[in-house]
């Protein structure tokens, strides 16, 4: 069974920083893309990131560019998020999400059940 | 960026009715486009790929169709389940993007 397991969330303050993990089991973790998604209170659905199966590969929605950093530990079956330099509408919970399937246009099967970040002073 | 848009953005529906729900792409994004089911404070559940391909476990009432900028979600007869938010998402370029939900309320 797949499970995805985000933890690290936290309040923290303004243009303060948090690592947010996502740990993977269930399925080959090396040989899937993987991605953060994000939903403000009240909010939609918003990607953040994406990452390749191997880590070479990362993209970035604009409103976290150079502030976020995905990344992944193959050997720990774990996704990452750095996320740094944080404002009020960062706000969200952070879901973390698998590819469907080895290709590049795949949609996302399996999510976590998030974890919640909350900036506030 | 390719924007998605969905309508409507909310609607009222009884048990057995047909809903459709609309998704808009921006640009063309070829068959590239998947629909999710999210009920309150759950996470998204995944339910159409490639515009019309019914993920696995997912109930027959729900069908997807269009390809392009067009693209509609159809669920043929509601059941209580049903009522959720959905969104559609594409998946033909990064920054992947999501259309902003669609409601289905009693």
């Amino acid at each position: 069974e797949v499970q995805l397991l985000e933890s690290g969330g936290g309040l923290v303050q303004p243009g303060g920083s948090l690592r947010l993990s996502c740990a993977a089991s269930g399925f080959t973790f090396s040989s899937y893309a993987m991605s953060w998604v994000r939903q403000a209170p009240g909010r939609g659905l918003e990607w953040v990131s994406a990452i390749s199966s191997s880590g070479g590969s990362t993209y970035y929605a604009d409103s976290v560019k150079g502030r976020f950093t995905i990344s992944r530990d193959n050997s720990k079956n774990t996704l990452y998020v750095q996320v740094s330099s944080l404002r009020g509408e960062d706000t969200a919970v952070y879901y973390c999400a698998k590819d469907y399937g080895l290709g590049g246009y795949e949609p996302f099967d399996y999510w976590g059940q998030g974890t919640l970040v909350t900036v506030s002073s | 960026d390719i924007q998605m848009t969905q309508s409507p953005s909310s609607l009222s529906a009884s048990v057995g009715d047909r809903v459709t729900i609309t998704c808009r792409a921006s640009q063309s994004i070829s068959s590239y486009l998947n629909w999710y089911q999210q009920k309150p404070g759950k996470a998204p559940k995944f339910l159409i790929y490639a515009a019309s391909s019914l993920q696995s476990g997912v109930p027959s009432r729900f069908s997807g169709s269009g390809s392009g900028t067009d693209f509609t979600l159809t669920i043929s007869s509601l059941q209580p389940e049903d009522f959720a938010t959905y969104y559609c998402q594409q998946s033909h370029s990064f920054p992947r993007t999501f259309g902003q939900g669609t409601k289905v309320e009693i």
